[in-house]
């Protein structure tokens, strides 16, 4: 069975750089949520989109933003990149009001 | 606002041995809960979800765990784990009303299995 994709898997940026992460949710599935998670910590809500409209917003800072496209991939983008940015980035989908299933994350380091 | 505590960070077991990993919530409505499993350098799995019906849900891998209402509880139980058990759990709650509804987790409780 198809699952969420995560590219890329893996991303080293430079502090403040600019990242882009994408994400593929499984087909059919309308809504798509970002997760932060940083070392030894639990995932934490950053944002989300139903339709493709932003649907919730949690603890997402200002110099990020995302969108979902016409095709529901998402897009997350990071600008002025900190050292505290560094974690796991997850995307997770779901047909609501179901459970949502996560892709396997991309490891962001900043340095 | 929803809230989840696990109760213990770390839980260390015997191989073959019982397990029970404790999930309390708070919430001012009625909540969907779940519990994730996350492999070392893995993304989140879910392993059992609890939407309403029957207090006992059965999930992936043996996992069960039990809705208590009245003690805002959903622990999780396996009655013999394995060595590849070992990972990091986290219970879950989102709120029961249509539309995305983002996940709040818990700490997370990482399960080591000793042979």
């Amino acid at each position: 069975a198809a699952g969420v994709i995560q590219s890329p898997r893996h991303l080293i940026k430079e502090k403040r750089e600019t990242a882009t992460l994408k994400c593929y949710p499984i087909p059919r599935h309308d809504t798509v949520y970002w997760y932060q998670q940083g070392p030894g910590q639990d995932p934490q809500f950053l944002i989300s989109f139903y339709e493709k409209m932003q649907s919730d917003k949690g603890s997402i800072p200002d110099r990020f933003s995302a969108q979902q496209f016409s095709d529901y991939h998402s897009e997350l983008n990071m600008s002025s990149l900190e050292l505290g940015d560094s974690a796991l980035y997850f995307c997770a989908s779901s047909l609501v009001p179901t459970e949502a299933f996560f892709g396997q994350g991309t490891r962001l380091t900043v340095v | 606002a929803q809230s989840v505590t696990q109760l213990d960070s770390q839980v260390p077991v015997f191989e073959e041995a019982p397990v029970e990993l404790r999930c309390n919530y708070s919430s001012s409505v009625s909540v969907y809960l779940f519990w994730y499993v996350q492999y070392p350098n893995q993304g989140l799995q879910l392993l059992l979800k609890y939407l309403s019906g029957s207090t006992l849900v059965k999930g992936i891998n043996g996992f069960e765990a039990e809705f208590n209402k009245s003690q805002t509880s959903f622990h999780l139980r396996k009655p013999s784990v394995h060595i590849s058990d070992t990972a990091e759990y986290f219970c879950a709650v989102s709120r029961s009303i249509q539309g995305a509804q983002k996940l709040v987790f818990g700490q997370g409780t990482r399960l080591t299995i000793n042979p």
